[in-house]
């Protein structure tokens, strides 16, 4: 099962920033937080990770609490393109080190003009 | 840059038929996962493969199965298909060891009849 609990829809005003909440209170010390996108029907698409300290790259900020139960996406500047479901994700670990990912319902963002 | 191919894109197939999905990941990737997604649905795990064994399965039918072969490539083989097997089946893949995203391909549309 998904550890994750997000929102299951957000909008947000073209040009301004998007910030996409995610709990995961019962994450463990050695897993990873990480957050995909899938526009509509396309592959899921990475956007960042991180395990507790900020992370940003060209894509988007990764803002984790200090307790780890807790998280934020944040893009920037959102665009149209931007509207798709984000999923936050725990990354399991699982005998063998080829670790999958477990998708939850993911949070709807809408980016309106 | 190479990404994950998958074909057929998509496929038609009427109730009891069978059908094979391939999935070619990024070069270099030794891992390879299958998903299912189902009209409105969010993707669920079905099986992994990690140089060429498996190495976790999730909700995948029994008239399902899979295997990677020594190119690395992976299919998806299914049996006695059911009008609820219609959906998109994505592949992905990922090299053990690295920072860990799983890169997914386009998807293969299947639709029961």
């Amino acid at each position: 099962d998904a550890k994750t609990t997000q929102p299951p829809s957000m909008d947000c005003a073209e040009g301004r920033a998007a910030n996409l909440p995610c709990n995961h209170s019962t994450i463990s010390g050695n897993e990873y937080v990480y957050w995909y996108r899938q526009i509509h029907s396309q592959g899921p698409q990475y956007i960042i990770h991180g395990l507790k300290n900020n992370e940003t790259n060209e894509m988007a900020s990764l803002i984790i609490t200090e307790d780890r139960k807790s998280s934020t996406l944040i893009l920037p500047h959102a665009t149209l393109r931007d509207t798709a479901v984000y999923y936050c994700i725990v990354r399991v670990t699982i005998q063998g080190g080829s670790e999958k990912l477990v998708f939850g319902k993911g949070t709807k963002l809408t980016v309106n003009p | 840059a190479a990404g994950v191919i998958q074909s057929p894109r998509h496929l038609i197939k009427e109730k009891r038929e069978t059908a094979t999905l391939k999935c070619y990941p990024i070069p270099r990737h030794d891992t390879v996962y299958w998903y299912q997604q189902g009209p409105g649905q969010d993707p669920q795990f079905l099986i992994s493969f990690y140089e060429k064994m498996q190495s976790d399965k999730g909700s995948i039918p029994d008239r399902f199965s899979a295997q990677q072969f020594s190119d690395y490539h992976s299919e998806l083989n299914m049996s006695s298909l059911e009008l609820g097997d219609s959906a998109l089946y994505f592949c992905a893949s990922s090299l053990r060891g690295a920072t860990g995203e799983l890169f997914f391909g386009e998807g293969s549309r299947l639709t029961v009849l």
